[in-house]
């Protein structure tokens, strides 16, 4: 069965700091892969998603992500955080000829003003 | 604001009460799920309806009853749940192969049920 792991826990970073989170997978196929957001309260919203192309992709409020496929990785990246990011960040990947994800066991981070 | 619509937000219920979640959506999606979600963890699945057909039930006791009336609905039939069952109940949906296939899912606020 494919496993999806998020190694960064919890993070916490000042405002202005740079981001890096990381997502590795396990299955050896096509896959399709999405970092969704969750912030306080609110619901799970997609920050972006890969499936072919660029390996390098940008989403929404600055993230990007690079999908890396000899190390099975699609790591989340912002050059500057804020404190509205302060959310739990979710890694998911879908095989090709699947249509349901599985998701990374999340990072919680916390970004102080 | 989401375009998946789940009813209600929250929810208090004893153990020996009935009561029903819904959830719905109108992107014209065929597929639609029900996930558990309790604190800093991430969803865990519970169903998937493929064109409202009832595709993957991962092992949920059967105090939780899915149901798919049509395309743009599903509802989630509780009776006699257990204390650890408190946790918040997410929606979503997306287009299942075969459609657009592999889009990314559309998740609703969710449900936060409590159970005394």
């Amino acid at each position: 069965a494919q496993s999806v792991s998020q190694h960064n826990h919890h993070v916490i970073l000042s405002e202005a700091a740079s981001l890096e989170l990381g997502c590795n997978y396990s299955y050896g196929g096509t896959v399709n892969l999405f970092w969704y957001v969750q912030y306080p309260g609110q619901h799970l919203q997609l920050l972006l998603k890969y499936f072919s192309g660029d390996p390098l992709v940008k989403g929404i409020k600055g993230f990007e992500a690079e999908f890396i496929k000899s190390k099975f990785s699609f790591n989340l990246r912002k050059p500057s955080v804020q404190w509205s990011d302060t959310a739990e960040y979710f890694c998911a990947v879908t095989p090709g000829g699947s249509y349901i994800p599985t998701f990374g066991r999340g990072t919680s981070l916390i970004v102080h003003p | 604001d989401t375009e998946v619509t789940q009813t209600p937000k929250h929810l208090v219920m004893g153990m020996t009460n009935k009561k029903s979640l819904k959830c719905e959506q109108h992107m014209g999606h065929r597929a639609m799920y029900w996930y558990k979600q309790k604190a800093k963890k991430p969803p865990e699945l519970m169903f998937v309806y493929s064109y409202e057909k009832l595709s993957i039930n991962e092992s949920v006791p059967s105090r939780f009853s899915p149901e798919c009336p049509n395309s743009s609905l599903l509802n989630l039939h509780l009776h006699a749940l257990q204390p650890e069952d408190s946790a918040l109940y997410l929606c979503a949906s997306s287009q299942p192969l075969g459609g657009a296939s592999n889009q990314p899912q559309h998740f609703g606020d969710g449900t936060r049920l409590s159970i005394l």
